[in-house]
């Protein structure tokens, strides 16, 4: 299993411009996440889905779109980028196991937005 | 609502040195609580975890008990080795949200040799 990977690792954009962050996982995790992590703030929730087809959103949604059109992708759009969204931004996955939910983390996308 | 409040970092540690990094958290009903570990450059992994009252998480010598009384869950190693420098975040989440993990601040940790 790959678990959960992300691309692209590193991407520069222009305020303005538009792009997708790609995330996949072949766990057949149910729930998927997408968290932005800033210096001194831990990491805060941008949006989540529960299952394909169904989205909802996070602590800090705006700016940002998903979809979830399969199980496996959970894609996430910058619909035109600003400095603030200057970030790191971690897909994760997550299951139901005996002691409750334990989420999977990608590696991560560097996003610096000039 | 929901938090997490972790000691500042950076924490600087001798090699063999004894380690706490403090955690407690705020939440209704009975969350699971977590410990992940990011090194540098990477992801975060989950390092130890627990899921209810007096649970103890352990995992590569760390260790973390949940006490609900104190609502807390501070992180100890008995004996830090300069490959556990990374940075420390505490988490929980509640049951009903399962997707929904609340991080802590996260705490830098630096061992020297």
């Amino acid at each position: 299993n790959a678990g959960v990977t992300q691309t692209p690792k590193f991407q520069v954009l222009k305020t303005g411009q538009s792009m997708t962050l790609q995330c996949a996982q072949d766990m057949n995790h149910e729930y998927m996440s997408w968290y932005r992590q800033d210096p001194g703030m831990g990491l805060r929730l941008i949006h989540y889905s529960v299952g394909a087809g169904i989205t909802d959103q996070g602590e800090v949604p705006n700016g940002y779109n998903v979809s979830r059109s399969t199980t496996e992708d959970f894609p996430l759009r910058l619909l035109s980028a600003a400095p603030s969204q200057t970030s790191v931004y971690f897909c994760a996955s997550s299951y139901r196991d005996r002691g409750g939910y334990e989420q999977y983390f990608g590696p991560g996308t560097r996003l610096t937005v000039t | 609502g929901d938090s997490v409040t972790q000691m500042e970092g950076p924490v600087t540690l001798s090699e063999e040195a004894f380690l706490t990094i403090n955690c407690t958290y705020t939440a209704t009903g009975y969350p699971s609580l977590f410990w992940y570990v990011q090194y540098p450059g990477e992801g975060l992994q989950l390092l130890l975890k627990a899921t209810k009252a007096d649970d103890k998480g352990s995992n590569k010598g760390f260790e973390a008990t949940y006490r609900k009384e104190t609502t807390s869950f501070h992180l100890e190693k008995g004996s830090v080795q300069v490959s556990d420098s990374a940075v420390y975040f505490c988490a929980l989440n509640r049951m009903d949200s399962s997707y929904k993990l609340i991080f802590g601040s996260g705490t830098r940790l630096l061992v020297r040799p």
